[in-house]
């Protein structure tokens, strides 16, 4: 079956613009996660949503970053007024299961942001 | 807080074992995973352990001491496809998220 699909794989954006980064997960996953990953680090947690709600937003950098999910499925990052901080690789990561439990995350391949 | 330390890299000859350690400090345990990512690829599950002892799957085998904050990942017969970053990740109680480390950048040579 298909697996967490992330679009665009790559974005060159210009300092000051607003990006939309998009995670289709695998079908039937409650809890969906974005991470964010540096070159030579492990990921970085960013927020979770436990099917629409976003159950925790405690590792979103700052205000302009923000994240949805509508409909329970997919999910938009969106980040306003990038900073040549912001890039990197934004992973996407779904579970059938929820907070606290073991259940394995599977990850997209990423979106690559590079704010110039 | 918490806190995730393993080797930056490694080498190794293929054939051979290598085991890639890793150490964790963090409040409320509820398991810890390892992970493996080859270069511009995603992170793919290798292991999850929550308690003391080794677990086995194939060529690959994880360890845990829940005591020592400890665990390891133990590769057999080595592989050129083995290259890639073992990433070891904690997950910690009331939480919903991994805490990943760095990452062990593991280069097999023949």
């Amino acid at each position: 079956g298909a697996g967490v699909s992330q679009t665009p794989s790559n974005k060159v954006t210009e300092k000051g613009k607003y990006v939309e980064l998009r995670c289709d997960p695998i079908s039937g996953h409650t809890a969906l996660y974005w991470y964010r990953q540096s070159l030579g680090q492990g990921p970085e947690f960013l927020i979770y949503f436990q099917g629409t709600g976003a159950a925790d937003d405690s590792g979103l950098p700052n205000d302009r970053f923000f994240a949805v999910r509508p409909e329970g499925s997919v999910s938009t990052l969106k980040i306003q007024r990038t900073e040549r901080g912001d890039s990197a690789v934004y992973l996407c990561a779904s579970s059938p299961r929820g907070a606290g439990g073991p259940g394995e995350q599977f990850f997209g391949p990423g979106t690559r942001l590079t704010v110039l | 807080g918490q806190n995730i330390d393993q080797p930056t890299e490694m080498t190794a000859t293929e054939g051979a074992i290598v085991q890639i350690n890793c150490t964790y400090q963090t409040s409320g345990f509820n398991g810890l995973f390892w992970y493996q990512q080859h270069a511009g690829e995603a992170p793919t599950f290798l292991s999850y352990n929550v308690l003391d002892g080794l677990e086995e799957k194939g060529r690959f085998s994880s360890f845990l001491s829940r005591s020592k904050g400890y665990s390891y990942l133990l590769l057999k017969e080595l592989q050129m496809k083995d290259s890639a970053s073992y990433l070891c990740a904690v997950l910690h109680t009331g939480a919903n998220n991994l805490f990943f480390g760095t990452g062990t950048r593991l280069t097999v040579i023949p």
